[in-house]
């Protein structure tokens, strides 16, 4: 099984509509983070949360939100989505304890039309 | 946070060594140096992590100068399965202020027959 899970990998979605994708982890890491991507670019940073208290802006948060509901979900939604939050979508954990590096999840890849 | 500069993209045939610079001219003194790999619809994955010399593992080589402000990411004998987006990152990963690891555009390393 897959350390880091994302729902849906797909999505197709019309403007003005609420949307959430979900992200799960079975890593027991305490840092998540949401990322988009959009063709050609490289990942940006939308939110981040170092515990279930702690929620953090990123790059770009304007047009999102979270909800660390506990240590191995987080969640990302657009209140009302707009065609330029059509990306690829990215969640990853890390473990503050060391050194080690962010897991990534698989992606959920989000059309607004 | 430390800024990274790389090139844009490179590009290689197989069997050749490629070596990818990293700028890195502001790092601080507790940051580390870790880079990624991309393909296309994928989350990065971790390629190798390094403070400061030399760092190597199955995959790929890191060499840190002294005055650790670029670093360079080297991979022995490139194959066609090696094109893809590689990411430099600086930041303390322990630091709860610089853990927002923050991916620029990355290089676009393509591999040709």
């Amino acid at each position: 099984d897959a350390d880091v899970t994302q729902t849906p990998r797909n999505r197709i979605t019309k403007t003005g509509k609420r949307i959430m994708l979900e992200c799960s982890q079975t890593k027991g890491h305490d840092r998540m983070y949401w990322y988009r991507q959009d063709p050609g670019l490289g990942l940006r940073l939308i939110y981040y949360s170092f515990d279930v208290k702690d929620i953090n802006k990123g790059e770009i948060s304007d047009g999102y939100s979270v909800s660390r509901q506990a240590q191995a979900k987080f969640s990302l939604s657009l209140e009302s989505a707009i065609p330029n939050q059509t990306a690829l979508y990215f969640c990853a954990t890390r473990d503050r304890r060391s050194t080690d590096t962010q897991y990534f999840g698989p992606g959920t890849r989000l059309t607004v039309l | 946070l430390a800024k990274t500069t790389q090139p844009i993209s490179m590009d290689s045939y197989e069997g050749q060594e490629v070596n990818i610079t990293c700028s890195h001219n502001n790092i601080a003194t507790n940051d580390y140096i870790t880079w990624y790999q991309q393909f296309p619809s994928q989350g990065p994955r971790f390629i190798i992590q390094g403070y400061k010399t030399k760092v190597t593992n199955e995959v790929a080589s890191l060499f840190i100068p002294a005055d650790r402000k670029s670093s360079t990411l080297s991979l022995p004998r490139v194959s066609l399965s090696d094109t893809a987006v590689y990411y430099c990152l600086v930041g303390d990963p322990r630091s709860y202020n610089t853990d927002k690891l923050i991916f620029g555009t990355g290089t676009r390393l393509q591999v040709f027959p």
